[in-house]
């Protein structure tokens, strides 16, 4: 079955620390992949997107994505994590080939950064 | 420029009432996306409007029910509610040209049923 995976329920980082973000996919082919951030009581912001081309993706605030397509997985990375980082990152998918092309997500991880 | 707007903000209902919802999308945007999302859970798509219609539909049954009017702005509307119905539901907003758009989000509206 097509799904998006997100192992982590909840990472707990200090301020200053790295932060990677678990995300895999199965998809028949490789659809176009994304992470979301949602604030309390906000609407979901586009951090980064990758569609083709270099597997390495930059996106808003600092925060880096790397698509492995061995591994069915697009993992996000910060070198370093703000206290303000502290939110809710989903991790979407969306087939190229559907016609609406809507966002199939995941479960979401919920990260706290400790002062 | 304005972003999606949603309204209400926030909606209390009892069991078996009927809900309107809706979203204004960005500017220049003609396609309006609705998603539900359960506590603890992301987001399901429910379905989409594009020109007035329905393109597609997520695994929802048919109490759910939209428009889409010719501003491009949308109504969701839930009828005989249950409890588990209670959620955020978020408004997304693209254009339908071109590979891919990326879809804008509303703040959403909290239903809570009870």
């Amino acid at each position: 079955a097509q799904s998006v995976t997100q192992p982590d329920i909840h990472i707990t980082v200090s301020e200053g620390a790295s932060l990677e973000l678990r995300c895999n996919y199965s998809y028949g082919a490789t659809p176009y992949l994304f992470w979301y951030v949602q604030s309390p009581g906000q609407g979901l912001q586009l951090l980064l997107k990758y569609f083709s081309g270099d597997t390495l993706v930059q996106g808003i605030k600092g925060f880096e994505a790397e698509f492995k397509r061995s591994q069915s997985s697009f993992n996000l990375r910060k070198p370093s994590v703000h206290w303000s980082d502290a939110a809710e990152y989903f991790c979407a998918v969306v087939v190229p080939s559907g016609s609406a092309r809507q966002l199939t997500f995941g479960s979401g991880t919920q990260l706290t950064v400790l002062p | 420029d304005a972003g999606v707007t949603q309204s209400p903000t926030h909606l209390i209902k009892t069991r078996g009432q009927q809900v309107t919802l809706r979203c204004s999308p960005k500017s220049g945007h003609d396609t309006v996306s609705w998603y539900q999302q359960a506590l603890g859970q992301g987001p399901q798509f429910i379905f989409q409007y594009y020109e007035e219609e329905e393109r597609q539909r997520g695994n929802f049954p048919d109490r759910f029910s939209g428009h889409q009017f010719p501003n491009y702005s949308s109504e969701l509307n839930v009828n005989a509610l249950l409890l588990g119905d209670s959620a955020l539901y978020l408004c997304a907003s693209s254009l339908v040209q071109g590979s891919y758009n990326e879809q804008f989000f509303g703040p959403g509206t909290r239903l809570t049923v009870l």
